[in-house]
């Protein structure tokens, strides 16, 4: 199986913060990388797929880039609303596996 | 609007069996592959089975192969995982999701809760 290792597991952060969060890929999954975001009690909802291609309705301040073995989601402006969990997923190779997770929380 | 709604979900005795539903609206059903994933309480998401647009293809991940069994009924838009042998570890939140094109999971649904406790 892929490993995803995601970093930080956690980070504090305030509004307006430039915010950084790193998957490295055991492998190469060329593009096949998306970002997932999630609040208490809800669903995920996709920010960034293909890498780097922003989700329709998704706020321009997210942004993916990456290929190969190393992806970064970055949040230049962080709002209020952002304070969330986040996760990568690799579908490049069977089973498509997850990220631990990032908790974005509030300094 | 793409909704995908969970149903089925509660408390179940370890060695008990459940079947949890996805009803599905807003797009074309049949079209799309689509899968179950899973958050245990306070951890991370978890893919658990994938189903092919007309159901003839099914993949498991290996810790509920032989125990678990995804269909589909595009007639009725609808999703189902049959849960079987449930053991403590498969309490978690199940999420049904549709697979976006060639770029994972662009829509879920808000996710159903299994307990599997004496």
């Amino acid at each position: 199986d892929i490993q995803m290792t995601q970093s930080p597991s956690s980070l504090s952060a305030s509004v307006g913060d430039r915010v950084t969060i790193t998957c490295r890929a055991s492998q190469d999954i060329r593009n096949h990388l998306g970002w997932y975001q999630q609040k208490p009690g809800k669903a995920p909802k996709r920010l960034i797929y293909a890498a780097s291609s922003l989700q329709s309705g998704v706020p321009s301040r997210f942004s993916g880039s990456g290929s190969g073995t190393e992806f970064t989601l970055t949040i230049t402006s962080l709002q209020p609303e952002d304070f969330a969990s986040y996760y990568c997923l690799q579908y490049n190779g069977d089973p498509w596996t997850f990220g631990q997770g990032t908790k974005v929380g509030i300094k | 609007e793409v909704q995908l709604v969970e149903s089925g979900g509660g408390l179940v005795q370890p060695g008990g069996s459940l079947r949890l539903s996805c009803a599905a609206s807003g797009f074309t059903f049949s079209s799309y592959w689509m899968y179950w994933v899973r958050q245990a309480p306070g951890k991370g998401l978890v893919w658990v089975s994938r189903i092919d647009i007309d159901g003839s293809s099914t993949t498991y991940t290996d810790s509920v192969r032989g125990r678990f069994t995804i269909s589909r009924d595009n007639a009725k838009n609808t999703l189902y995982l049959q849960m079987n042998s449930l053991r403590a570890e498969d309490t978690a939140v199940y999420y049904c999701a549709r697979l976006g094109g060639y770029d994972g999971f662009d829509h879920w649904g808000q996710g159903a809760l299994v307990t599997v406790s004496s």
